[in-house]
């Protein structure tokens, strides 16, 4: 029930196209979706993030879709460059804080 | 602001020697901090949970005594890899969390460790 699972593990997308990485949840608790952008031999910088109480949140390029009923988030990044070219983790933590659980991450690759 | 320095960036040790890694929350004060360890294309495994001024709590399957971890301040969260192995190479990721009420955590910028 802690699990949250992330897809595609890899994705290549065109300069100028959308890439769109998908995460599933379990734990009905959760009630803070981030997301993650790692790029090799860094730490995880937060990109965006949602709550549950709004289905939709936009951040320049990036934009989070949220499903509660279905218990899915996406992230959209909108005219996708050569330096989006990173490891995108989705996130998920129960109310009241603790701890973050991961996916699986998604190595996004944006050919010029 | 919410800035967490992590150092150092790259280390390397003697097999069977120990090595101390920092984490510091600069501008402002972190009751709790986290550490992760992360293989090449995985994702971030918790370790443990550092709090101030009590023990750290470690997730199942994590050795404390191996990996020691004192947060004796607001802003210093530090991990001991004791009696380091080739093995125990890994990249060590610490995090922590802002002030109560803002569930933005901040991740350091990471630590290679390399055991020969």
């Amino acid at each position: 029930q802690q699990q949250v699972k992330q897809s595609p593990q890899s994705l290549i997308v065109q300069k100028g196209g959308i890439s769109i990485i998908n995460c599933a949840y379990e734990n009905t608790a959760f009630d803070y979706f981030p997301w993650y952008q790692q790029f090799p031999g860094k730490g995880p910088a937060l990109l965006i993030a949602i709550r549950p109480d709004v289905s939709e949140k936009k951040e320049g390029r990036f934009t989070i879709s949220f499903n509660k009923s279905a218990k899915q988030f996406s992230l959209h990044i909108m005219d996708s460059q050569p330096g989006d070219s990173a490891t995108y983790f989705c996130a998920a933590m129960g109310n009241q804080g603790g701890k973050l659980i991961f996916g699986q991450g998604t190595e996004l690759s944006v050919k010029p | 602001g919410a800035v967490v320095s992590q150092h150092p960036s790259r280390v390397i040790c003697k097999s069977g020697t120990s090595v101390k890694i920092e984490c510091r929350s600069l501008d402002f004060q972190a009751t709790t901090m986290f550490w992760y360890r992360q293989f090449p294309k995985k994702s971030l495994m918790l370790m443990a949970t550092s709090n101030e001024g009590s023990k750290a709590t470690y997730e199942q399957g994590v050795e404390k005594d191996k990996f020691l971890i004192n947060h004796a301040s607001l802003t210093l969260s530090t991990l001991t890899v004791t009696s380091a192995h080739p093995e125990d190479s890994s990249f060590y990721i610490c995090s922590a969390r802002p002030p109560v009420g803002n569930y933005g955590y901040t991740f350091g910028s990471g630590t290679r460790l390399t055991v020969v």
